[in-house]
């Protein structure tokens, strides 16, 4: 059974750093895996996806790369703003219909 | 319409009431999903709609739910005799294909059980 952690559970950083979010997923046998952003009270935002063949996508300040074999990606957050502040989450297609999520990192960029 | 859109935002019922949750996918996505979020918790999968294919039903968690799709567009998600438990937020979302696609998700509907 697919497993996602995130790592950390939260984040507090002040404006302007760069920051990295963590996403770990047990079975490598993915097809794509998605980063999303949550704000209180809303839907969710797809904010990147990156098929099991890239190894990296990009997206103004944000990068997010893929490493299917040790089964990790990360996000990359280049100079983080106050309005960066909300839930990412991680989720990763296996072909089942389905994504797997993880349970998020709350991220708060403090002004 | 413009995004994903869900119906009522907010729902608040009595333990035992069945309660109806709207979705209205983006027009001419054919995958459909319905995922549930409680309180701490990730998302949860419930139930999978792709054109006219039977659904992917395997994360309904009790007969007390179901779901249909109406045309190839609007979904309903029905909960009987709703119990505290089913307390969360019902999130809808709707892709163009299943399969390497970005999801686009609605607001969700804030289901309370008192």
């Amino acid at each position: 059974k697919q497993e996602v952690t995130q790592i950390p559970a939260a984040l507090s950083v002040p404006e302007g750093e760069n920051l990295v979010l963590n996403c770990s997923f047990t079975d490598s046998a993915i097809y794509n895996l998605q980063w999303f952003r949550q704000d209180p009270g809303k839907g969710l935002t797809s904010l990147l996806l990156i098929q099991s063949s890239q190894r990296e996508q990009t997206s103004g300040r944000l990068n997010a790369s893929l490493d299917k074999s040790s089964g990790r990606s990360t996000l990359y957050i280049a100079a983080s703003q106050p309005g960066d502040s909300a839930t990412y989450l991680c989720a990763v297609d296996t072909g089942r219909r389905a994504l797997t999520f993880g349970s998020g990192t709350r991220l708060q960029v403090q002004p | 319409g413009a995004g994903v859109s869900q119906s009522p935002s907010n729902k608040v019922t009595e333990k035992g009431k069945d309660v109806e949750l709207r979705c209205d996918p983006i027009s001419g996505h054919t995958a459909l999903y319905w995922y549930r979020q409680s309180l701490g918790q990730g998302l949860e999968f419930l139930i999978y709609f792709q054109g006219n294919s039977a659904p992917d039903k395997s994360g309904l968690p009790s007969d007390r739910f179901s779901a249909e799709r109406t045309g190839g567009s609007v979904s309903t998600l029905t909960i009987q005799r709703t119990q505290q438990e089913d307390s969360a937020v019902y999130l809808c979302a709707s892709s163009h294909t299943q399969g390497n696609e970005k999801l686009f998700f609605g607001s969700g509907t804030q289901l309370s059980v008192l």
